[in-house]
């Protein structure tokens, strides 16, 4: 069975950074492309990244390009999402997400970060 | 960027209902579209995947229809369990995009 494990969310001021890791397992994790998708409070989903499954090609929207880097460990079978200069507005639950195809078809259960002073 | 909308934004039904939740692309994305449901606290959830593909364990009475820009995700009689908000998403460029949601409640 698929499992995602979100860790490492939590309360940090503006301007600082955290690190976000998905433990992957049940699947043969270097074989998949894998994303973070966000939500802030009472919003709507939006896709923060991609990676593809042997990391040569990683995407981002725009808001969060050049401060966020998506990076994996397929030895470990972790995802990781280093997030830098953060911003009241990149507070959400952030959630890995599995691709198959493209559509992402399973999710972790996700990980509170709250960016406040 | 390919932006998505849906519409409703609300939707109020009863069970047994027939239900109709229609996504509309900025520009074509082909047959390149997924379906999400959510439930509140909880992670979304794959129903439909390449417009029109039933993902495995997803009851029948949910379907997919469309192509190009506009689709549509029908419930053909909606249970209880089906009360949620729902989103699409277009996969036609790597830069993904979400529709705003339909939260389907009574």
């Amino acid at each position: 069975e698929v499992h995602l494990v979100e860790s490492g969310g939590g309360l940090v001021q503006p301007g600082g950074s955290l690190r976000l890791s998905c433990a992957a397992s049940g699947f043969t994790f270097s074989s998949y492309w894998m994303n973070w998708v966000r939500q802030a409070p009472g919003r709507g989903l939006e896709w923060v990244a991609t990676l593809k499954h042997d990391a040569t090609e990683q995407y981002y929207v725009d808001s969060v390009e050049g401060r966020f880097t998506i990076s994996r460990d397929n030895a470990k079978n972790s995802l990781i999402l280093q997030m830098n200069s953060l911003r009241v507005e990149d507070t959400a639950v952030y959630y890995c997400a599995r691709n198959r195809g493209a559509a992402l078809d399973h999710w972790g259960q996700g990980a509170l970060v709250a960016v406040s002073s | 960027d390919i932006q998505m909308t849906q519409s409703p934004s609300t939707l109020s039904a009863s069970v047994g209902d027939r239900v109709t939740i229609t996504c509309r692309a900025s520009q074509s994305v082909n047959s390149w579209l997924a379906w999400y449901q959510q439930k509140p606290g909880k992670a979304p959830n794959l129903l439909i995947y390449d417009a029109s593909t039933l993902e495995s364990g997803v009851p029948s009475r949910f379907s997919g229809s469309g192509s190009g820009t506009e689709f549509t995700l029908t419930i053909s009689s909606l249970q209880p369990d089906d009360f949620a908000t729902y989103y699409c998403q277009q996969y036609n460029t790597y830069q993904v995009t979400f529709g705003p949601g339909t939260k389907v409640d009574i």
